[in-house]
């Protein structure tokens, strides 16, 4: 099956700093891409859908503008924490699928951010 | 967003049957019941996915309910490799580019034990 590949798979990161996480779909073409995040012991909340060639689309609560994305190309998407805080410290994942509810979802294998 | 209800945890032996029951009675004719697990410090992996009838698959086997308010999912021989959250989700046919987009529960927790 496709893979969604994520990069870096863990980072930590100064409190004020930026950090840049890259999403990959290996093997086929991604229109749209997935950004969620996973605090300990929770499960995952959807924070942004990334729409190639055009603007993201955020989920009630999530910050724009601390949360950057970017979908320049069919196979990569980046999602940017911008001033990074302790706060921000969690799970992140990556997921692309088939614009069709009968396939299935790929995911990627996360990147576990620290920020101290 | 179509709701679903899982145990919050459930319990088996190695190389016994498991089945991990979900309940979606709000879901609509055009919904598709997916499940994923999830292991430790992991994204979420693909288990099985159905509409209608029952599906089977190498990793397991899914059970409809003729009314399709509820599914089960089957491991036919858990190992300890199988110990994960499982999460049951309906992939809501609401057209464009929604379908990726999947809204997850608090999932079931399965420990094996050897």
């Amino acid at each position: 099956g496709a893979v969604v590949s994520q990069h870096p798979s863990r980072v930590i990161c100064k409190s004020g700093t930026s950090v840049k996480i890259e999403c990959r779909s290996l093997d086929f073409q991604a229109t749209t891409m997935f950004w969620y995040r996973q605090f300990p012991k929770q499960s995952l909340m959807l924070m942004a859908t990334s729409n190639e060639g055009s603007k993201a689309t955020y989920e009630q609560g999530v910050e724009k503008d601390k949360f950057l994305i970017n979908h320049a190309s069919l196979t990569l998407s980046t999602l940017t924490v911008t001033s990074a805080h302790p706060e921000d410290s969690s799970f992140y994942i990556c997921s692309a699928s088939w614009d069709t509810p009968n396939t299935e979802a790929f995911f990627g294998q996360g990147t576990r951010l620290t920020v101290v | 967003d179509a709701k679903t209800t899982q145990p919050n945890s459930m319990e088996s032996n190695e190389e016994e049957p498991v089945h991990l029951p979900c309940n979606h009675s709000t879901i609509s004719g055009t919904d598709y019941i997916h499940w994923y697990r999830q292991l430790p410090s992991q994204g979420p992996e693909y288990v099985i996915h159905g509409l209608t009838s029952n599906v089977n698959n190498r990793m397991a086997s899914l059970a409809i309910a003729e009314d399709r308010k509820s599914s089960t999912l089957i491991l036919h021989r858990a190992t300890l490799r199988d110990a994960a959250v499982y999460y049951c989700i309906l992939r809501v046919n609401a057209g464009g580019t929604s379908y990726g987009k999947l809204t997850f529960g608090q999932g079931t927790i399965l420990t094996v034990h050897p």
